[in-house]
């Protein structure tokens, strides 16, 4: 079963705004990933957020996490065309073993030039 | 880029034979996994393997099976394939062990099966 579960499933933008996408989870988490991927590509790993942590940043991208709710989103501040993709939250649930990831279907984002 | 090689990255073949997918990686990782997505459906856990011959099941692991004979090689064998099997692969490694990345998963580039 899917815990994170992402929204918007889609978003358009034009080039320089911000995007904002969430990830909601069911079950306490250790940690919390966000991963982007591009068409016909690998995933690749953006950010990681423990549960212990409220708000990360890496470059463009600014990361919160919210416990209480049970949801982090991802900001992406001044969009370009690059930032074209697919993203994906993935949650390490406080019950699972070390490999068990769990992943969002993703968010599908497009930057208009 | 993680030194992770998927083969063949695209392969057509027809109902009922036998396929492989290869994975090598050299980061000497101890964990490996091969995914599968689908639309609507995102990444799914086929089987996984954390060391040399020790391997598990994932969520969807029926019709597949696995191999891991050395720590860089990790097989997906499709013993025969189904239209339903039709997808892109992943491989994927990772190291628990270590403390300031082993969550992380590091993905291949996939490998696009058709199944006809």
């Amino acid at each position: 079963s899917q815990q994170g579960e992402e929204d918007p499933q889609a978003l358009s933008i034009q080039e320089g705004e911000n995007a904002t996408m969430n990830c909601s989870y069911k079950t306490s988490i250790n940690n919390l990933q966000w991963y982007r991927q591009n068409s016909g590509r690998g995933l690749v790993h953006l950010i990681l957020i423990r549960s212990n942590e409220r708000e990360k940043h890496s470059g463009r991208l600014r990361v919160t996490l919210d416990t209480s709710k049970k949801s982090s989103s991802l900001l992406i501040t001044a969009s370009r065309a690059a930032d074209t993709a697919s993203y994906f939250c993935a949650t390490k649930r406080a019950m699972d073993s070390n490999y068990q990831l769990i992943w969002g279907a993703g968010t599908k984002l497009i930057i208009k030039p | 880029d993680a030194g992770i090689t998927q083969s063949p990255r695209h392969k057509v073949t027809e109902t009922g034979t036998p396929v492989t997918l290869r994975c090598h990686q050299t980061e000497n990782h101890r964990y490996m996994y091969w995914y599968r997505q689908d639309p609507g459906h995102g990444l799914r856990l086929i089987h996984y393997s954390y060391g040399v011959k020790d391997t598990d099941k994932g969520e969807v692991s029926d019709g597949y099976s696995v191999s891991r004979s050395k720590t860089e090689d990790f097989l997906l064998t499709l013993e025969s394939a189904t239209s339903s099997q039709t997808s892109v692969y992943f491989c994927a490694i990772s190291d628990p062990g270590q403390p300031s990345s082993g969550n992380t998963i590091y993905f291949g580039e996939g490998s696009w099966l058709t199944v006809v």
